[in-house]
């Protein structure tokens, strides 16, 4: 069974731009979150999608925006980039929404903002 | 708020067993994991405790107290490969299932020859 990909792998973008992000779950998994690491803060809880819905989100500016469709995969966007928003992007799935699943990291997303 | 500490660093020897800690508060727990992170690739499950006692995987175990809101990681024959970070992270329940992790900063562990 193929893990969690995400695309691209690397990017660099100026300050202003917006950005997009893609992750495909493990297939059958309708769970899919994301996440923002940085060095100095660790891994950031940015949302949650399950059956194309958004069931939780995290502590983000609205800059920062998700979907998911219907064969489970899942985009995030970031609007005006800053910056702050340099950081590695993780993507994770599980087969459904709930506290006790494993959820499964892909390799992430490596933004540059100069 | 939401708070998970865990050390920044640690260092032991090959072969030797190594405990990284964890202490949380938060509000709504309802479960703790533990998941290893190798530089430069993505964090890997270790292990899963919502009831309090030790659960044992192989040469890793993990421990919870919920009434302390304390946990920890038990790594046993310490071996090279096991150079990575640990992340402990809480499961936290919001009027129903949720995925949301909160992640402390992790705990950057060296094994030396």
């Amino acid at each position: 069974k193929a893990g969690v990909t995400q695309t691209p792998r690397y990017l660099i973008k100026t300050r202003g731009q917006q950005v997009t992000l893609s992750c495909s779950p493990i297939s059958g998994h309708r769970s899919v979150s994301w996440y923002q690491q940085t060095p100095g803060q660790g891994l950031q809880f940015l949302f949650e999608y399950f059956s194309e819905t958004q069931r939780n989100k995290g502590n983000f500016p609205g800059r920062f925006s998700g979907r998911q469709f219907s064969n489970s995969r899942s985009e995030m966007n970031v609007s005006t980039l800053e910056l702050g928003d340099s950081a590695l992007y993780l993507c994770a799935s599980s087969a459904t929404s709930g506290s006790s699943n494993e959820q499964f990291f892909g390799p992430g997303t490596r933004l540059t903002v100069l | 708020g939401q708070n998970i500490d865990q050390p920044t660093e640690m260092t032991a020897t090959e072969g030797a067993i190594v405990q990284i800690n964890c202490t949380y508060q938060t509000s709504g727990f309802n479960g703790l994991f533990w998941y290893q992170q190798h530089a430069g690739e993505a964090p890997t499950f270790l292990s899963y405790n919502v009831l309090d006692g030790l659960e044992e995987k192989g040469r890793f175990s993990s421990f919870l107290s919920r009434s302390k809101g304390y946990s920890y990681l038990l790594l046993k024959e310490l071996q090279m490969k096991d150079s990575a970070s640990y992340l402990c992270a809480v499961s936290l329940l919001y009027g129903g299932a949720t995925n949301k992790l909160i992640f402390g900063t992790g705990t950057l562990l060296a094994v030396q020859p």
